[in-house]
């Protein structure tokens, strides 16, 4: 079975202060996504990497896909309390398969 | 506007009475699926379809049933549920990216708990 885990589980921090958000597998996906859920609602795709080493940036979000294909990263620059929300990563196995990660539950305090 | 529509948002049930969950997209996707999110396990894959009249199996199947008469139209149903399947559910249709990839559009999700 395919697994992806998403470290820290949880993540309190202030505003203003940095954070990195880790998705790792012993599998090699396609591609890569990172989704942002809020609460009450279903998660919304932020962004797509699929080639290995791809570095993609949104606004004070940089995404990156390991070399090997098996892990990404979430780096956020000064979060603010708009970040507050969970963070998935999903891999992509199959033309429309993909397995979501556990999930980083990230809380930005003003 | 484009969306996914589930109901109900929220459904309290007893053990074995059945019920169905309904999901509607407005986007002429193709590909429909459904999830079930517990806390610590991210999102798990219960039935997907490819089409209408198409569907198949996910990673957690068992207790659920899915049907596609139409495009539109994506119902879970649970014929006998169970404590175990207290749950948030969430519906998702899919669309074309580029290079083969697709991304998943959510509807807002419908907690069930089943006592």
């Amino acid at each position: 079975t395919q697994l992806l885990e998403q470290s820290p589980q949880f993540l309190s921090i202030q505003e203003g202060e940095n954070l990195t958000v880790y998705c790792n597998s012993s599998s090699v996906f396609s591609s890569l996504q990172w989704y942002r859920q809020e609460p009450g609602e279903g998660p919304v795709l932020l962004v797509t990497v699929v080639t290995g080493g791809e570095v993609k940036k949104l606004k004070r979000l940089t995404f990156q896909f390991g070399d090997a294909r098996k892990d990404s990263s979430l780096h956020i620059t000064a979060a603010q309390p708009g970040d507050t929300g969970l963070y998935l990563c999903a891999g992509r196995v199959g033309t429309y398969k993909y397995i979501f990660g556990t999930g980083t539950r990230l809380k930005v305090l003003a | 506007e484009a969306q996914v529509t589930q109901n109900p948002r929220y459904l309290i049930t007893v053990t074995g009475k059945k019920l169905t969950v309904t999901c509607s997209q407005n986007m002429n996707h193709e590909y429909m699926s459904w999830y079930r999110q517990d806390p610590g396990l991210g999102l798990r894959q219960i039935y997907y379809s490819m089409n209408v009249e198409v569907t198949d199996k996910g990673d957690v199947p068992e207790g659920y049933k899915v049907s596609r008469k139409e495009k539109r139209n994506f119902p879970l149903i649970l014929e006998s549920p169970s404590p175990n399947q207290t749950s948030l559910y969430f519906c998702a249709s899919r669309r074309p990216l580029d290079r083969g990839h697709t991304e998943a559009f959510f509807g807002q999700g419908t907690r069930l708990t089943v006592v």
